[in-house]
């Protein structure tokens, strides 16, 4: 299947400081690109759609300035906790739609884990 | 919006055994179901999806069915294998955006 970059694979930062997250699509273009975020033993829950040259779609609940997203080509997007804070701590996963040639599949990265201290 | 329901959230089976989780959605609308493997620490794997287009789709050793009347539909791996072991998530789409399952940890017993 496809591949989906995400980098870091883990980052421990201290309070206040922000993190910045990679999402590449490597042998696809993705127009779309969605990041997620997964607490210990939880599901995949939505934080925002990632849009190639426009504005990212948050979900409900989600601070947009807190969360930053660009997505300025057809193959990254990146994520940008501002100000972490402990309760940010989290997996983080980016995936990215595959709609080329008839296909829609969504390919995950393979995580970011975020420790604030 | 959509809500997907999965079940069991824990499934021990021996190896050899078949091994199956049904999940079940709410909006009709929803036209992809694709499922998904997780290890630990690591990002979800497609294993294998299904369009509402179709009831049933098979690859070696798993299989998913689609019920559109029922808004169920449920993922069946034969012949387990120890490496099979993980949390595997169901999901519906609708507009290109997923609605997950809440995931069921697969213990594959030697």
């Amino acid at each position: 299947g496809a591949v989906v970059s995400q980098h870091p694979s883990w980052v421990i930062c201290k309070s206040g400081t922000s993190v910045k997250i990679e999402c590449r699509s490597l042998d696809f273009q993705a127009t779309t690109m969605f990041w997620y975020r997964q607490f210990p033993k939880q599901s995949l829950m939505l934080m925002a759609t990632s849009n190639e040259g426009s504005k990212a779609t948050y979900e409900q609940g989600v601070e947009k300035d807190k969360f930053l997203i660009n997505h300025a080509s057809l193959t990254l997007s990146t994520l940008t906790v501002t100000s972490a804070h402990p309760e940010d701590s989290s997996f983080y996963i980016c995936s990215a739609r595959d709609g080329g040639g008839g296909r829609d599949i969504q390919y995950f990265g393979a995580g970011t884990r975020l420790s604030v201290l | 919006g959509e809500n997907v329901e999965q079940h069991p959230s824990t499934l021990s089976v021996q190896e050899g055994d078949s091994a199956v989780i049904k999940c079940t959605y709410s909006d009709s609308a929803s036209n992809y179901f694709p499922w998904y493997k997780q290890e630990l620490g690591k990002g979800p794997q497609l294993i294998i999806d299904i369009r509402s287009n179709v009831g049933e789709k098979k690859d070696q050793r798993i299989a998913v069915t689609l019920n559109k009347t029922a808004k169920h539909f449920s993922l069946h791996i034969t012949e387990t294998q120890p490496e099979d072991s993980a949390v595997y998530f169901c999901a519906a789409c609708y507009d290109y955006k997923l609605s997950f399952g809440a995931g069921t940890t697969v213990t594959v017993r030697a």
